[in-house]
């Protein structure tokens, strides 16, 4: 069974500054998804960036990048210029490419300090 | 914008109850799921289905049934309520994998259910 592992259950940073979040997972598959997704307090749980396994380029949206390193099964989020806003949960979160279910990490509670 | 509708974002039920969540999505997406949250454990998948009245067990069926009687409805039923179901409960709702790339989960505001 696939297993997702935040080791970091709070982490905070100052505002503007950068913060990287850590994920590992446990797989035999070689195709796969990786997600994180961001948990704002109280409110709806929104897709943040995924990475698909075969690529081997690190995926980028906007201040959020990843650190995809698949041999090691590690699977970072790194927030750059961070801002109030982005203080939430952040989940890690790993899908078979065939499979239609997610298995979540425990999650990372950021905080920002402004 | 994808919209996951759930029917309560507070619910307190007392134990023994037959509880019943109801999610709702409108984007005519194929997959629906229910997941538990709990602290520290991130989110545990209960059931989903994949089409109207088909359903899979996920990690943690025991004690929950699902209904999926129309393509944008997905109910959870708690059978007999019991105090360890207090939890926060998410629905959520995608395409299958296939269609072009792996399709993003959509969730829910989720229901904070307290079960005395």
């Amino acid at each position: 069974a696939q297993t997702v592992t935040q080791s970091q259950p709070e982490m905070s940073v100052q505002e503007a500054e950068t913060v990287t979040l850590s994920c590992t997972y446990d797989t035999s598959e070689s195709d796969y998804y990786l997600f994180w997704y961001k948990q704002p307090p109280s409110r709806q749980m929104i897709l943040v960036i995924r990475q698909e396994a075969y690529k081997q380029q690190n995926a980028t949206e906007n201040r959020f990048s990843v650190n995809f390193q698949k041999a090691a099964k590690s699977f970072s989020l790194k927030i750059s210029d961070s801002q109030l806003g982005d203080a939430a949960m952040y989940f890690c979160a790993y899908n078979r490419n065939a499979g239609n279910m997610l298995t979540f990490g425990g999650g990372t509670r950021l905080m920002v300090k402004p | 914008d994808v919209k996951v509708t759930q029917s309560s974002r507070y619910l307190v039920k007392r134990t023994g109850e037959k509880v019943f969540l109801e999610c709702v999505q409108d984007m005519d997406h194929e997959n629906m799921f229910w997941y538990r949250q709990d602290p520290g454990l991130g989110l545990r998948l209960i059931y989903f289905s994949y089409d109207v009245k088909m359903k899979e067990k996920g990690d943690i069926p025991e004690g929950y049934s699902v209904s999926r009687e129309k393509k944008e409805r997905f109910s959870l039923i708690l059978e007999s309520a019991s105090t360890n179901q207090t939890s926060m409960y998410l629905c959520a709702s995608s395409n299958p994998p296939g269609r072009g790339t792996n399709q993003p989960q959509h969730f829910g505001d989720g229901t904070r259910l307290s079960i005395l």
